[in-house]
């Protein structure tokens, strides 16, 4: 049974350049979230959908991140342009309901 | 304000032994869940134990048991028998609101080194 899986597992980009992380949840989760994690500002929620809807976005820094769930089986988050302080390891993580959440193994991405 | 407070920045304990990991939050809703979650160095995020708000009795999965004291709004994770593989960042959330909305808040991590 395939758990979360998250591509590409390392990015590296320069500054100004458009990122697209994906992601692909467990079949039969409702809920799908997007976490950046930092040293400086450890896990933040980004983002959550619940059956593709996105519920709450207020952790999205910028309009320069948009994410997108276009069916029960896909999400995208994307940064255009991105900067050097959009580096960090990006989680995307899946649940139904109440429980647990199942992460995936990140995206780490360095911007320079 | 903080919803979740883990105070230890990091922690030693000798293989063998029983090691607990401070949790404290802060909620006005009756209804919410506490986790816990391990991420090794590899840095995948394993989950660990459960407390849902209205449990009567203390979480417990195999060697890790949760100390849930609800009236002092604390959740401390209980690793009993240390293992060299327990060396990782442990982190507590919370689950609130679970009526309208399921998002885990996360607290800043203890790091626990196991000696050998």
């Amino acid at each position: 049974d395939a758990g979360v899986i998250q591509s590409p597992r390392h990015e590296v980009t320069e500054m100004g350049q458009e990122v697209t992380l994906r992601c692909k949840p467990i079949s039969g989760h409702d809920y799908l979230f997007w976490y950046r994690q930092t040293m400086m500002r450890g896990l933040e929620l980004l983002i959550y959908f619940n059956n593709n809807v996105p519920i709450d976005d207020s952790g999205m820094p910028e309009d320069r991140f948009s994410a997108k769930m276009p069916n029960a089986s896909f999400s995208t988050l994307k940064i255009q342009p991105s900067e050097p302080r959009d580096s960090a390891v990006y989680f995307c993580a899946g649940s139904t309901g109440g429980g647990e959440l199942f992460f995936g193994e990140g995206s780490r991405l360095t911007v320079l | 304000a903080q919803k979740i407070t883990q105070t230890q920045p990091g922690m030693f304990v000798q293989e063998k032994e029983a090691v607990t990991l401070d949790c404290t939050y802060d909620t006005s809703d009756p209804s919410y869940g506490l986790f816990w979650y391990k991420q090794p160095s590899s840095g995948e995020m394993i989950f660990l134990i459960y407390q849902g708000s209205y449990d009567q009795q203390n979480a417990t999965e195999g060697r890790y048991s949760l100390n849930f004291q609800k009236a002092r709004k604390s959740a401390n994770l209980v690793i009993s028998a240390s293992q060299l593989g327990d060396s990782a960042m442990y982190f507590c959330a919370m689950r609130e609101n679970m009526e309208y909305g399921n998002k885990l808040v996360f607290g800043a991590g203890t790091i626990l080194r196991v000696k050998s």
